[in-house]
């Protein structure tokens, strides 16, 4: 089956670490993203990759850093400037970087940091 | 900006009654508009779409008409299911942005027995 695997679930980590967010697809999708999901609230995108070695800010990349070396995988790094990092955090991908090209989720990490 | 507004949940309702979720936009142009639905524990899902005024995308006996009159999207269903229990995300992607979603708040839905 075709989809988009975030590893892992659920994640805990000390305050001050560097952590990372695996995503994997096998969609065969030129693009990317990352977005950040808090209680209540509407999801904010991180970071998008329209192609492999290229990757744009969104609109809250203070504090996250990512890397796209395969077509396949986009990894998150949330690194311990990040000032609020516990979040619900999802991984999605789309056919190409266009307005109606509809976006494909994984099932998310939930990242708790004490 | 472009925003969208959703009407604040949780909307409870019995199995087999009508459902309304309000979803209005601010933005310029003719952007597409989307509805996706979370499930407990997972990520969103696109339920339907519309890319032009008065267009209706249905998908699973959900339907939303894109009204540019009204800058509005709202979601609707003839008969809710336990099933159908979800948070419900309304999107646009503007017409001069080639990327960006931009999604609303969520509505929660509880769908009693």
């Amino acid at each position: 089956d075709g989809g988009i695997t975030q590893s892992p679930k659920y994640l805990f980590r000390k305050e001050g670490q560097n952590v990372t967010l695996s995503c994997e697809q096998n969609l065969n999708h030129d693009a990317m993203y990352w977005y950040r999901q808090d209680p209540g609230q509407g999801l904010r995108l991180i970071y998008y990759s329209q192609i492999v070695n290229d990757f744009q800010k969104g609109d809250i990349a203070e504090g996250y850093s990512v890397s796209r070396e395969k077509k396949e995988s986009f990894p998150l790094t949330v690194t311990s400037a990040q000032k609020n990092p516990t979040a619900f955090y999802l991984c999605a991908s789309s056919i190409s970087l266009g307005r109606n090209s509809p976006l494909h989720f994984g099932n998310g990490t939930r990242l708790t940091v004490t | 900006g472009d925003s969208v507004t959703q009407m604040e949940g949780p909307v409870t309702l019995s199995e087999e009654a009508f459902l309304t979720i309000n979803c209005t936009y601010t933005a310029t142009g003719y952007p597409s508009l989307f509805w996706y639905v979370q499930y407990p524990g997972e990520g969103l899902q696109l339920l339907l779409k519309a890319t032009k005024a008065d267009d209706k995308g249905s998908n699973k006996g959900f339907e939303a008409t894109y009204r540019k009159e009204t800058t509005s999207f709202h979601l609707e269903k003839g008969s809710v299911q336990v099933s159908d229990s979800a948070v419900y995300f309304c999107a646009l992607s503007a017409q001069d942005s080639s990327y960006k979603l931009i999604f609303g708040s969520g509505t929660r839905l509880l769908v009693r027995p």
